[in-house]
């Protein structure tokens, strides 16, 4: 099974800063890994997918980079709507697919 | 509009079970692979179920494994997750979600049912 770390746990930033997310995979997943956007007692929202492909209506502030282990997710100026969670996912190697634990973005 | 809306969770009592189903519209549920994650309270997101396109190839977690069963009833575009030999550690909210093209990747989520295992 492959693990999924995500770092920090929490990132407490403000309204316009940059926030760099991290996630880093126990063996290469090459390209196929995915961020999803959790809001509290809403569905998660795919944001990008295989590493560094905005889904459909995502804003361009959002980017993704990285292959085989290391990877993140760029948010350029943080809008008070991108205050929320964000999980990685990898579809490399399954079943099982697996996520990993999440960061949360805060307001400071 | 892509739409997935979940039912059937409740309140069951330990080694009982629940049938959750997901209702698509706006697409057409057998070209598409459609995957069961859940969310414990407060924890992250946990795959787990995936059905295939032709509903040949059915996938689970190890968790739930041998006590689940996910299946698709075409004729009502509709999604389904049979929940036996429940366990307090299956509490969760269930969502259903819709693959893409590419298999592994959801981009479409429903709100999700609640499922509470206790006595």
């Amino acid at each position: 099974e492959i693990v999924l770390t995500q770092s920090p746990a929490t990132l407490s930033l403000s309204p316009g800063e940059r926030a760099t997310l991290s996630c880093r995979a126990s063996q290469s997943v090459s390209s196929y890994l995915a961020w999803y956007q959790q809001k509290p007692g809403q569905a998660p929202r795919l944001l990008i997918y295989d590493a560094s492909n905005r889904a459909t209506g995502i804003p361009p502030r959002f980017s993704g980079s990285g292959s085989g282990t290391d990877f993140t997710l760029t948010i350029s100026s943080l809008e008070p709507e991108d205050f929320a969670a964000y999980y990685c996912q990898q579809r490399s190697n399954w079943p099982p697919l697996t996520f990993g634990g999440g960061t949360k973005v805060e307001i400071k | 509009e892509v739409q997935l809306l979940e039912s059937g969770g409740g309140l069951v009592p330990p080694g009982g079970s629940l049938r959750l189903s997901c209702a698509a519209s706006g697409f057409t549920l057998s070209n598409y692979a459609m995957t069961w994650v859940r969310q414990a309270p407060g924890k992250g997101l946990d795959w787990v179920s995936t059905i295939t396109v032709s509903s040949g190839s059915t996938y689970y977690a190890d968790s739930v494994r041998g006590r689940f069963t996910i299946s698709r009833d075409n004729s009502k575009n509709t999604l389904y997750l049979q929940l036996n030999s429940l366990r307090a550690e299956d509490t969760a909210i269930y969502y259903c979600s819709k693959g893409m093209s590419a298999p592994g990747i959801f981009d479409y989520w429903g709100r999700g049912t609640l499922v509470t295992v206790s006595s």
